[in-house]
This record gives C-alpha cells, sequence and structure tokens, in this order.
C-alpha cells in the first residue's frame, strides 16, 4: 500500500528516558514533517525536511532531535523524556510545492509516566 | 499572527441531511486552504485543497468553497451518511519567505456525528 507508516503505533515510557519515532513514505515525496496534537487535539508542526535538509525548525526544545536519513524516511528521537511531552505525534509528506496536499501517518501516541 | 477558528465545534445530525462546516482565517494572504478529515486512533486524510486562485472544489458528495477577502471557506456535505462521522479540520499554509510548504495553522476541528 502507498502510505505514510509510522512506528510504533503506541509508545509508554518513563521520564528520563531516550525514545525514538520512525516514519516511512512511498509516495515518491521529497518533504516530510513531524506534527505534534496535545491533548487539546492543537495540531502544531516542529519539524520539515526537503530531500534530508532541515527547513522547518519550530520553537521546539532541544531534547527533540528529527533525522531523515534519506528522503523517504524521517525519524524523531526524543531525550530525556518529560510529562509534558506527552501527545500523539504525526509524520506527514508532501512534494515541495506550495499545492501539494500533506499526506499523514496514523500517528504515534506517547504517553510519558 | 494567523488564527483559525472552526465553527461549530460539535455538530450530531440525523442521517441524510445536508450540512455546513464553517472555517475562518485572521490573514487572507493565504495560497491554498485544506481540509482534513481525521478518524479516531487516526491519521488525517486530506479531503479537499483549494488554491487561492479558485472558489470552490468538489469531490463527491463534498464541496469546499474559499473566500479570501473575507477570510472564511466552508465545507458542504450533501446527504450525511453514519461514515461521515468523524474530525473535519481545516488549514492554512504559515507563509514565512515562501519558503515553508507544508507549514500549516489547523483550526481545532468539528466533530462531526451522524446517527442513523
Amino acid at each position: 500500500d502507498t502510505a505514510v507508516s509510522q512506528t510504533p503505533k503506541y509508545l509508554v515510557t518513563q521520564m528520563g528516558n531516550d525514545k525514538s519515532i520512525k516514519c516511512e513514505q512511498n509516495l515518491g515525496h521529497d518533504t516530510m514533517y513531524w506534527y505534534k496534537q496535545d491533548s487539546k487535539k492543537f495540531l502544531k508542526i516542529m519539524f520539515s525536511y526537503n530531500n534530508k535538509e532541515l527547513i522547518i525548525n519550530e520553537t521546539v526544545p532541544n531534547r527533540f532531535s528529527p533525522k531523515s536519513p534519506d528522503k523517504a524516511h524521517l525519524n524523531l528521537h526524543i531525550n530525556s523524556l518529560e510529562l509534558g511531552d506527552s501527545a500523539v505525534y504525526f509524520c506527514a509528506s508532501s512534494h515541495y510545492n506550495r499545492n501539494s496536499p500533506l499526506h499523514f501517518g496514523n500517528g504515534t501516541r506517547l504517553t510519558v509516566t | 499572527k494567523q488564527e483559525v477558528t472552526q465553527i461549530p465545534a460539535a455538530l450530531s445530525v440525523p442521517e441524510g441531511e445536508n450540512l455546513v462546516l464553517n472555517c475562518s482565517f485572521t490573514d487572507s494572504a493565504i495560497y491554498n486552504l485544506q481540509w482534513f478529515r481525521q478518524d479516531p486512533g487516526k491519521g488525517l486524510t486530506s479531503l479537499l485543497l483549494i488554491q487561492s486562485s479558485q472558489r470552490e472544489q468538489t469531490s463527491g458528495r463534498l464541496n469546499a468553497s474559499l473566500d479570501k477577502s473575507s477570510g472564511r471557506s466552508t465545507l458542504y456535505i450533501a446527504a450525511s451518511q453514519p461514515g461521515d462521522s468523524a474530525t473535519y479540520l481545516c488549514a492554512v499554509p504559515i507563509i514565512a519567505g515562501g519558503t515553508s510548504y507544508g507549514k500549516l495553522t489547523f483550526g481545532q476541528g468539528t466533530i462531526l456525528t451522524v446517527h442513523p
């Protein structure tokens, strides 16, 4: 199936741990994104990569580090997890042009205890 | 700063009704507006993208309109079905030097329930 797939779907961990979320797309897109949806369902962009180059880096704690090994993959590593990091993290992809719709993965629900 | 508001926050209708979801935005300097659908526990599915030069876009029973000057968009759903139950989100691009494609500001969504 052509899609944006991210793993894991659920992630439960304790404060202070380090965790990673992986994302892959096979849509032939050259741009990938991480969005965060908080408990109030508000979606906000975190990062974007175009052809492995970071092009959007919002005001996100530097405990969050994205990595794009190639244009089909974008991973998110989070160090020293805090309670406030609990949210649903969505990966998305698109072509790099203004009118290319975004395609989203199914999300990773991160719970920090 | 761009702000996107969706009204109503929730809507419950009987099957077969035609309905309208509203989206308003504060900065009219946009080049498109997107409507998405989010099912519980799932990601967002792109429904329609209206370019700023367009007034309407249609896909099946869905019709979206855009009035840039007044900062409004509507999503019209004809002959609603229980399978249409989901959260509907609208989003506009955040324009920052024209290079940040895909950087979107989202509304908080309208939760739609269509009951049989």
